[in-house]
């Protein structure tokens, strides 16, 4: 069974423009969250999308958002990008709740914003 | 707010000793613990996890304790390998505000030297 994938795996932005980042989850699985992975932050939560709707939003400003289709493949937008928003990004998937299942990660997109 | 905590950016263990990894939580509202593991240039990986009504899971060399009363878990990994020098991340889940979260820490690199 193939893994979560991500692409693109690498991208440098300059500051003010967007980004889309594309997300694939595990064949089953219905649930894909977004974390942004930054030195000394771990991994913040973004959002979580389930059935195309989203189920769960951490506290990142509306610069971020995504959305779901009905293959449960995800997109992930940055808009007016910030230097700040230089990290790598994770998609994971899971099959439901994320409690009850472990969640499988993609690689990530490392962003770097100049 | 960082609702789950890992005090130690980084830990150093010799080859075939113990190597204890913690994380201190706040909200005691978590009822599941989970703890990934993170090589270079991939997505983290489920590693064990347990649930708040234990106190201890063993898989293999990988042991997780809970200790509710003090809002602490801890990971043993017994004997320490070269291949566990990774970032492990510590996570919690519980329902709040509405929607079930996953909440992680900043994460621990370790690194087993021979």
């Amino acid at each position: 069974k193939a893994g979560v994938t991500q692409t693109p795996r690498y991208l440098i932005k300059t500051r003010g423009q967007q980004v889309t980042l594309s997300c694939s989850p595990i064949s089953g699985h219905r649930s894909v969250s977004w974390y942004q992975q930054t030195p000394g932050q771990g991994l913040q939560f973004l959002f979580e999308y389930f059935s195309e709707t989203q189920r769960n939003k951490g506290n990142f400003p509306g610069r971020f958002s995504g959305r779901q289709f009905s293959n449960s493949r995800s997109e992930m937008n940055v808009s007016t990008l910030e230097l700040g928003d230089s990290a790598l990004y994770l998609c994971a998937s899971s099959l439901d709740r994320i409690s009850s299942y472990e969640q499988y990660f993609g690689p990530g997109t490392r962003l770097t914003v100049t | 707010d960082q609702q789950v905590k890992q005090n130690s950016p980084s830990l150093s263990v010799q080859e075939g000793r113990i190597s204890i990894l913690n994380c201190d939580y706040t909200n005691s509202m978590f009822d599941y613990f989970l703890w990934y593991k993170k090589y270079p240039a991939e997505g983290p990986t489920f590693l064990i996890s347990i649930s708040s009504i234990k106190d201890k899971n063993e898989d293999g060399r990988f042991t997780v304790f809970l200790n509710k009363s003090a809002k602490h878990l801890s990971l043993h990994i017994v004997p320490s390998q070269p291949g566990d020098s990774a970032v492990y991340f510590c996570a919690a889940s519980a329902f709040l505000q509405g929607a079930q979260k996953l909440v992680f820490g900043q994460g621990t690199r370790l690194t087993i030297n021979p």
